[in-house]
């Protein structure tokens, strides 16, 4: 089975612009989590995504937005850059299964530097 | 709110030397708990879970035990190797009313095993 595949791995963008990141999850996983990774602040939790509806918020200004498709793939997208953006950002899918905690795997990463 | 506090690295072991890793949590509920790895360049891999207390999730050596009395979680292994040199993360997730479950991470633990 494929793993979860995030496009593009590395990006360079300009502060001020914006940006659009995508995530295929694993086949027949329904739910789509987003993640920013950076040295100073770790891992933090910005959305989740299930049957095209987002389910649950992270601590993040609204210039971060995402959504995902009928066929469970995921786009994330970030206006007007700041350099703080700059950071790996993580897609993780799981197979929901009702109230149990399914794990979430991983994609290796969009690395995101803003300048 | 949830938290996740695990000990400060770097942490370098000589080959075969033990393990252990330290990480307690503050929850409002009975969160599952897990430990995931992070190789240099790669996104997150789930190493082991455990989903109710007392329970003991264990995968590739190394072991840990969901201690609800202390809020721990602990990561052991008896005997590393130079393979295990990444970087380790605890994590715990809490269902909100919605069924959405998002990862609470503690800072991480690189982890460097010299022969």
């Amino acid at each position: 089975k494929a793993g979860v595949t995030q496009t593009p791995r590395y990006l360079i963008k300009t502060r001020g612009q914006q940006v659009t990141l995508s995530c295929s999850p694993i086949s027949g996983h329904r739910s789509v989590s987003w993640y920013q990774q950076t040295p100073g602040q770790g891992l933090q939790f910005l959305f989740e995504y299930f049957s095209e509806t987002q389910r649950n918020k992270g601590n993040f200004p609204g210039r971060f937005s995402g959504r995902q498709f009928s066929n469970s793939r995921s786009e994330m997208n970030v206006s007007t850059l700041e350099l703080g953006d700059s950071a790996l950002y993580l897609c993780a899918s799981s197979q929901y299964k009702g109230q149990g905690a399914s794990p979430l795997h991983f994609g290796n990463g969009t690395r995101l530097t803003v300048t | 709110g949830d938290s996740v506090t695990q000990m400060e690295g770097p942490v370098t072991l000589s080959e075969e030397a033990f393990l252990t890793i330290n990480c307690t949590y503050t929850a409002t509920g009975y969160p599952s708990l897990f430990w995931y790895v992070q190789y240099p360049g790669e996104g997150l891999q789930l190493l082991l879970k455990a989903t109710k207390a007392d329970d003991k999730g264990s995968n590739k050596g190394f072991e840990a035990t969901y201690r609800k009395e202390t809020t721990s979680f602990h990561l052991e292994k008896g005997s590393v190797q130079v393979s295990d040199s990444a970087v380790y993360f605890c994590a715990l997730s809490e269902g909100s009313g919605a069924g959405s479950y998002q990862l609470t991470f503690g800072k991480g633990t690189k982890l460097s095993v010299i022969p």
